[in-house]
């Protein structure tokens, strides 16, 4: 079956703009994650969606935000583009608990982003 | 979170066995143990988790302490293409879903042919 698919792969941006990612999880995946990485900080959590809801939030500034479309789909922005945000942000997803989750996260590929 | 601790970095050779150590004294009695690899430019992989009894699965088995305060993933063949990030994680599950999930620095595995 088809993985978690996200796009773009890869984008350039400059400072004070604005991004938008998307992420197509598993099919039958309710719940989607976001994660940032970086080479100094690592993999940091950003946020999680479940039916349409944001259900965990990392540490991290409003700037950043995410939704979830009936669908499943999850798209995330970015505003106000820093320099500090290039990074590779990775998407995953999930099957609920109730449906026998064994928690297991499968991963996207990821975007990867640059501000220049 | 807890917090879980490993080396940073290990290395092994084609063909035997490698054993990733992960430590987690403060994991508390609803914490899964997950790990997870990351290979070169790809997204991070699941390998396997447990809570407390040893588990076995196509790709690894991951031995867990009895006060549970550390845990150990073995690889029993190592192939190249085990080279990887291997992160050790907490997951806590009280309270229904959690899919936060706190990644440390990892243990870089190096296999040399």
């Amino acid at each position: 079956k088809a993985g978690v698919t996200q796009t773009p792969r890869y984008l350039i941006k400059t400072r004070g703009q604005q991004v938008t990612l998307s992420c197509s999880p598993i099919s039958g995946h309710r719940s989607v994650s976001w994660y940032q990485q970086t080479p100094g900080q690592g993999l940091q959590f950003l946020f999680e969606y479940f039916s349409e809801t944001q259900r965990n939030k990392g540490n991290f500034p409003g700037r950043f935000s995410g939704r979830q479309f009936s669908n499943s789909r999850s798209e995330m922005n970015v505003s106000t583009l820093e320099l500090g945000d290039s990074a590779l942000y990775l998407c995953a997803s999930s099957f609920p608990l109730d449906r026998g989750d064994t928690g297991e996260l499968f991963f996207g590929e990821g975007s990867r982003l640059t501000v220049l | 979170d807890a917090k879980t601790t490993q080396p940073n970095s290990m290395e092994s050779n084609e063909e035997e066995p490698v054993h990733l150590p992960c430590n987690h004294s403060t994991i508390s009695g609803t914490d899964y143990i997950h790990w997870y690899r990351q290979l070169p430019s790809q997204g991070p992989e699941y390998v396997i988790h447990g809570l407390t009894s040893n588990v076995n699965n196509r790709m690894a088995s991951l031995a867990i302490a009895e006060d549970r305060k550390s845990s150990t993933l073995i690889l029993h063949r190592a192939t190249l293409r085990d080279a990887a990030v291997y992160y050790c994680i907490l997951r806590d599950s009280s309270g229904g879903s959690n899919y936060k999930l706190t990644f440390g620095k990892g243990t870089l595995l190096t296999v040399n042919p």
